[in-house]
């Protein structure tokens, strides 16, 4: 059973336009989500993170939101880049515990 | 400075045999992490190192599978009598500690039983 969901296998948008990952995840215990970006033959790079006790984290054109009430947080990337096409992972932990990822979403960013 | 570094890059075994996989994490970081990611899913969680002690090994899937750090620092993961369903890449992350933080990642050794 899938605690943290990617329901969007894959995603293409314009350079210049705004992407939109969503995740969705089912531990109400969770209390810390991560995006990690992961490029062919490299390992996932960390990209921005959030605490549950906050419901947005911005990091110059990456933006995180969470909805607790939901159990969906969503990665906000504005303007897209061609250069943020990769595969994007959504991460939750509860505590200590180890991350559960996500399956991904792969971006393709149209120049 | 040095990031997480993984050997093998590739590794080709064939069934039953034994591989050992090496991780060097970042220097000074006290926790190590073993993932597997299997192709179309995300990184799923092995085992993690804080020093030299397995704090949790509740990832691995069966005893085939066994991962040391005796010098609280490179790290081994050993997979006896390999299976096909074994083919993965395996990530190595590490971290300062285990608190709320990221964990830099290294590229994975893609290994592939025939």
């Amino acid at each position: 059973d899938q605690q943290v969901k990617q329901n969007s296998p894959s995603l293409s948008v314009q350079e210049g336009r705004i992407s939109i990952l969503n995740c969705d995840y089912t531990n109400s215990m969770f209390d810390y989500f991560l995006w990690y970006k992961k490029y062919p033959a490299e390992g996932p790079t960390f990209l921005i993170s959030i605490s549950s006790i906050k419901d947005k984290n911005e990091d110059g054109r990456f933006t995180v939101f969470l909805n607790k009430s939901a159990k969906h947080l969503s990665l906000h990337i504005v303007p897209s880049q061609p250069g943020d096409s990769a595969v994007y992972f959504c991460a939750a932990r509860e505590g200590n515990t180890p991350l559960v990822f996500g399956k991904g979403t792969r971006l393709s960013v149209i120049a | 400075g040095a990031g997480v570094s993984q050997t093998p890059s590739n590794k080709v075994t064939e069934k039953g045999k034994y591989v050992e996989l090496r991780c060097d994490p970042i220097s000074g970081h006290t926790a190590l992490y073993w993932y597997r990611q299997s192709l179309g899913q995300g990184p799923e969680f092995l085992i993690y190192f804080q020093g030299t002690g397995a704090a949790d090994d509740s990832g691995l899937p069966n005893d085939r599978f066994f991962a040391v750090r005796p010098e609280g620092s490179v790290s081994t993961l050993k997979i006896q009598r390999t299976e096909r369903g074994d083919s993965a890449v395996y990530l190595c992350a590490s971290s300062f500690g285990t608190g709320v933080g990221e964990q830099y990642f290294g590229p994975g050794t893609r290994l592939t039983v025939t």
